[in-house]
């Protein structure tokens, strides 16, 4: 199984700080990746997929990157609306694996 | 707009068994995989398993802790999506999502529901 180890595990931030999460993968997978947001009590949502691609109708403050081993997802400017935990799937291969989870607080 | 809605969650004891189902609308449903991913109490998300389209046979992958005990399934005429759970566990209390899989933009998941809990418990 490819295992994916997302860090930090959790962060504190303030509002308009840049953030950045960073998922990195047991064996290579390509840019068979996508990044999700989930809110308390709610569904995952898609932020990116294919590593870098940006979802339709997510803001541009997100950003994806990487490929292979390492991949990271990046806020550029943290709204009150990001403070949220976030994922990262691969989907090269199964099982199909998901990090961790990176939970965003308000410092 | 694309919906997917999850329901036959539930309270159930450990060895019982339970199905859910997930109606989907808002997309050709039999041109498209389909997952299931579940999440524990407080805990990340865990891939369940999933249910090519009938191009693909409408054949089926699972995640190694489930393998053996739960079944997934599909009626392309109702746009529907199930599980079957048997024998299951307490760690197998989780909310349990269904998904559905992107075909145009990576094999990942662009939907999902709003899940349905399952609680396996004496």
């Amino acid at each position: 199984d490819i295992q994916m180890t997302q860090s930090p595990s959790s962060l504190s931030a303030s509002v308009g700080d840049r953030v950045t999460i960073t998922c990195r993968a047991s064996q290579g997978i390509t840019n068979d990746l996508a990044w999700y947001q989930q809110r308390p009590g709610k569904a995952p949502t898609r932020l990116i997929y294919r590593a870098s691609s940006l979802q339709s109708g997510v803001p541009s403050r997100f950003s994806g990157g990487g490929s292979g081993t390492e991949f990271t997802l990046t806020i550029s400017s943290l709204q009150p609306e990001d403070f949220a935990t976030y994922y990262c799937l691969q989907h090269n291969s199964y099982p199909l694996t998901v990090g961790g989870g990176t939970k965003v607080e308000i410092k | 707009e694309v919906q997917l809605v999850e329901s036959g969650g539930g309270l159930v004891q450990p060895g019982g068994s339970l199905r859910l189902s997930c109606a989907a609308s808002g997309f050709t449903f039999s041109d498209h995989y389909m997952d299931w991913v579940r999440q524990a109490p407080g805990k990340g998300l865990e891939w369940v398993g999933r249910s090519r389209n009938k191009a693909m046979s409408y054949t089926t992958e699972y995640a190694a802790s489930v393998k053996g005990r739960f079944t997934i399934s599909r009626d392309d005429s109702e746009n529907s999506l199930y599980l079957q759970m048997n024998s299951l566990r307490t760690e197998d209390t989780a909310v349990y999502y269904c998904a559905k899989v992107s075909s145009v933009t990576g094999y990942s998941f662009d939907y999902w529901g709003q899940g349905t809990l399952v609680t396996v418990s004496s």
